[in-house]
């Protein structure tokens, strides 16, 4: 079985400030990994994800993630946050030869202020 | 317009009285799931289906039920609600082509909140 593992349950940040938001998974087989966004009162949304190739993947919104299988992470990354990325964000994964069966981290909650 | 709807996005009941959270989707994806969200928990998958009647458990699938006789509509039936079962709760659906473009795209309905008294 797959897990997830999101370290940090909340990240303030002021806004044009650069950010990290991490995750480390664990699985005994080759993985896909995700990341989604939930913003307030709203169903979650497909931020960006790896499959194969590149290990440094860009998704919406200015975020990019990198792929680090040694270190078994795949950490999010933001050069200069907004105001409106304020969110709760998950990291997910899946094995490999399966499409949709994802398990999810328990959540980071980016809190970007003025 | 593509979507997941769910109803009823809120609802309050009592102790043992059955009820039903329907989730419906136009997307004609193979794959719908379920899960719950709770505060420090995140999302746990209740149960999901691959196709037209292949429905399999989650990671918490105690006190729930689905059905999948239609490929548009995926119901979550909590036959005996108990106070624990109190959350917020999201359809998800997607298309079942691993290594695909589509892979680990899923789409989510906005939630239906549920309060167990």
């Amino acid at each position: 079985a797959q897990s997830v593992t999101q370290l940090d349950s909340q990240v303030p940040v002021f806004e044009e400030a650069p950010v990290e938001l991490r995750c480390n998974y664990s699985s005994s087989v080759s993985v896909y990994l995700f990341w989604y966004v939930q913003y307030p009162n709203q169903g979650l949304q497909l931020l960006l994800k790896y499959l194969s190739g590149s290990t440094l993947v860009k998704g919406i919104n200015g975020f990019e993630a990198e792929f680090n299988k040694s270190q078994t992470s795949f950490h999010l990354r933001k050069p200069s946050v907004h105001i409106s990325d304020t969110a709760e964000y998950f990291c997910a994964v899946t094995r490999t030869g399966t499409a949709s069966k994802l398990t999810f981290g328990t959540g980071t909650r980016l809190q970007v202020t003025l | 317009e593509a979507q997941v709807t769910q109803n009823p996005r809120y609802l309050i009941t009592v102790t043992g009285k059955k009820l039903t959270v329907t989730c419906s989707q136009n997307m004609n994806h193979e794959y719908m799931s379920w899960y719950r969200q709770d505060p420090g928990l995140g999302l746990r998958q209740i149960y999901y289906s691959m196709n037209v009647e292949v429905t399999d458990k989650g990671d918490v699938p105690e006190g729930y039920k689905v059905s999948r006789k239609e490929k548009r509509n995926f119901p979550l039936i909590l036959e005996s609600p108990s106070p624990n079962q109190t959350s917020l709760y999201f359809c998800a659906s997607g298309l079942n082509l691993a290594g695909g473009p589509s892979t680990g795209e899923l789409f989510f309905g906005e939630g239906s909140r549920l309060t167990v008294l």
